[in-house]
């Protein structure tokens, strides 16, 4: 059974502080990860993608990615209000195709 | 990526009742999926929806509860069946786009059973 982990939270930061999200994960072939970010209310909308091991930035976004460890992390710098979310963390494998998902990391901003 | 379009995007269902929830994107894609999200829980994959043949379904879903259609590449349409309480969820179609594993999510559709 795979199984993607993450903290419940809620992660409580102050506004222009960097937020940082882990997800751990148990299925050692798993080969693409993703985060997701999900307002209340509306549905799951993708922010990051990250394939190998190392880091990759897209705007104030930096997704971590350590297959040895089995772990991935998402980064916001200068967080904002707005990010105020639940992200979630999700595995894929090219087999199965489809994505096994955490449940998810609230994120509160403070202004 | 690709736009999806669910319908209902809300309901709200009496027990012992079916649905269908229709799927639509805007471009052929390869892979679809149905998942659910259950009030205050993450994703649980419903079934991998197959052009011109029967559905995967994961495991604790069967086709008899959740029948599900794909007559095309653009679209889908899933049925709750006999509804129960239970069965009050999002109910979510997603698609891969390009290879990858990249999956995007429609808007949702938000059942309420009572």
């Amino acid at each position: 059974q795979k199984e993607v982990e993450q903290n419940s939270g809620p992660l409580s930061v102050p506004e222009g502080a960097i937020a940082s999200l882990n997800c751990t994960y148990s299925d050692r072939v798993s080969q693409s990860f993703f985060w997701y970010r999900q307002y209340s209310g509306k549905s799951p909308e993708l922010i990051m993608s990250i394939y190998s091991n190392g880091d990759k930035e897209d705007g104030r976004f930096t997704a971590q990615l350590n297959k040895a460890s089995q772990y991935v992390s998402l980064l916001i710098r200068d967080s904002q209000p707005s990010d105020s979310a639940t992200y979630l963390c999700a595995v894929g494998d090219t087999g199965r195709r489809a994505l096994t998902f955490g449940s998810g990391t609230r994120l509160q901003v403070q202004p | 990526s690709a736009v999806i379009s669910q319908k209902p995007s809300r309901d709200i269902c009496q027990r012992g009742t079916s649905l269908t929830i229709q799927c639509q994107v805007d471009s052929q894609v390869t892979m679809m999926f149905w998942y659910r999200q259950q009030p205050g829980q993450s994703l649980t994959l419903i079934a991998t929806a197959n052009q011109g043949s029967e559905a995967t379904y994961e495991s604790g879903f069967v086709i008899d509860k959740f029948p599900i259609s794909r007559p095309n590449l653009t679209f889908s349409t899933l049925t709750v069946s006999n509804m129960s309480p239970e069965d009050s969820s999002i109910y979510l179609c997603s698609v891969e786009v390009n290879s990858g594993n990249t999956i995007y999510f429609g808007e949702g559709s938000w059942l309420t059973v009572v």
